[in-house]
């Protein structure tokens, strides 16, 4: 069974600092993850895909990695802002088929310090 | 840009009757989702469907549960007699149909069922 792990659960930064969000997975067989950001109370808003073939993707700010052979990704916030507080979530998917379901982890709660 | 919207945004509902959630996904997808997640617990999935039919479904998805495409645009979850543990946030995510190649999921913004 796979399962994605995210630690620590929560995590507080100064604003302007770079930081570093962590997810692992117990299966090296991945085939792509999806990083999404959940304000409280609210939905999954879509980040970055990365797939098996790839092992970053970057959009504005943000920088995911895959290594599967290490069963890791991170997600990189450079210049935090106090807008950037809210849950990160990763969400792996374990099959070649491409509509495959998602697997989550538990999400770090991010808090930026103004 | 196009949206996956749900309805209602929260239902409250007694212990044993029947509620339906609705997602209307971006038109041109043709795979559809239903997760939840319980309070301070993880997003899980609970069943996938396409045309017309469902393509997986978890441990979660029992006989309570169903899916369906009404009328072409709707795609709903129904609970027949809900329980208190079914309090949770449901959302409704959807894809284009793969080539192959994993596709981004897009979630809907969620509706909470409260069970009492």
């Amino acid at each position: 069974k796979q399962e994605v792990t995210q630690i620590p659960a929560a995590l507080s930064v100064p604003e302007g600092e770079n930081l570093v969000l962590n997810c692992s997975f117990t299966d090296s067989a991945i085939y792509n993850l999806q990083w999404f950001r959940q304000d409280p109370g609210k939905g999954l808003t879509s980040l970055l895909l990365i797939q098996s073939s790839q092992r970053e993707q970057t959009s504005g700010r943000l920088n995911a990695s895959l290594d599967k052979s290490s069963g890791r990704s991170t997600l990189y916030i450079a210049a935090s802002q106090p807008g950037d507080s809210a849950t990160y979530l990763c969400a792996g998917g374990f099959s070649n088929f491409g509509n495959e379901k998602l697997t989550f982890g538990t999400g770090t709660r991010l808090t930026i310090i103004p | 840009e196009p949206e996956v919207t749900q309805t209602p945004s929260h239902q409250v509902t007694q212990m044993g009757q029947e509620v339906i959630l609705r997602c209307v996904p971006i038109s041109n997808h043709l795979y559809f989702y239903w997760y939840r997640q319980i309070l301070g617990q993880k997003v899980e999935f609970l069943v996938s469907f396409y045309n017309n039919e469902i393509s997986e479904k978890s441990e979660i998805f029992d006989d309570q549960f169903s899916v369906e495409r009404p009328d072409g645009s709707n795609f709903t979850l129904k609970i027949r007699s809900t329980k208190l543990e079914d309090s949770a946030m449901y959302f409704c995510a959807t894809t284009p149909l793969s080539s192959g190649s994993f596709i981004e999921q897009y979630f809907g913004p969620g509706t909470r069922l409260t069970v009492t």
